[in-house]
């Protein structure tokens, strides 16, 4: 497509209840990465891919979260047994690879659990 | 650990003053810095970026910003804003060391900018 493509745009959920994130990259993008985003503050890094490989997880908060994106293209970030302070702005960004490369974003999923 | 500070939560000011948003970071290499910026209801985009050669960078709009590497800053500038610039823009770094490829981006909390018509 022409630009990265999260869904859903909002997700209210039920504390308790796992829920999906979905990011489809632009098309040839190598690289793909997830960010949370809590109000007042900016953008946390959480994980990032080269292809299908997880490059990075580091800043997953915890076991509940996890991420994967198995062909190497779309990619989704599962959230387990939700909690309240999951609620917040989930951003999916994805550059072509290698140096001096952007990150172009997508529109973000906004989670609130309830 | 790289981490980024800004320094004004929240600006307001005039159309036509000048803008000076600051950035500092912390991180012991080689660095690529970046300034985007998000509109209301948008996503981030990408204002401007460094990566190496000269140090004053031309962005987006009017926009531009210097990386001084002794002061581990790189501070964004527009000589005139505009109402259209009111927005949320972010510095990011990220530290070059993943073998060439981009790595993630360290956010700073972000600074407001609201633009009086």
């Amino acid at each position: 497509g022409a630009g990265v493509s999260q869904s859903p745009r909002y997700k209210v959920t039920k504390r308790g209840q796992d829920v999906a994130l979905r990011c489809d990259p632009i098309s040839g993008h190598v690289s793909l990465y997830w960010y949370r985003q809590a109000l007042g503050q900016g953008p946390e890094f959480l994980t990032y891919f080269n292809y299908e490989a997880q490059q990075d997880k580091s800043g997953l908060p915890n076991d509940r979260f996890s991420a994967e994106r198995p062909e190497g293209s779309i990619s989704t970030l599962t959230i387990q047994r939700t909690e309240q302070r999951d609620s917040a702005m989930y951003r999916c960004a994805s550059s072509l690879g290698g140096g001096e490369t952007e990150a172009f974003f997508g529109q973000g999923t906004r989670l609130t659990v309830v | 650990a790289q981490s980024v500070s800004q320094h004004n939560h929240h600006v307001i000011l005039s159309e036509a003053a000048s803008l000076e948003l600051g950035c500092n970071y912390s991180y012991g290499g080689t660095v690529n810095l970046f300034w985007y910026v998000q509109y209301p209801g948008q996503h981030l985009q990408l204002l401007l970026k460094y990566f190496s050669g000269d140090p004053l960078v031309k962005g987006i709009k009017g926009f531009e910003a210097e990386f001084i590497k002794s002061k581990f800053s790189f501070n964004l500038r527009k000589p005139s804003v505009q109402w259209s610039d009111t927005a949320e823009y972010f510095c990011a770094v990220n530290g070059y060391n993943y073998g060439g490829s981009q790595g993630n981006l360290i956010f700073g909390k972000g600074t407001k900018l609201s633009v009086k018509p």
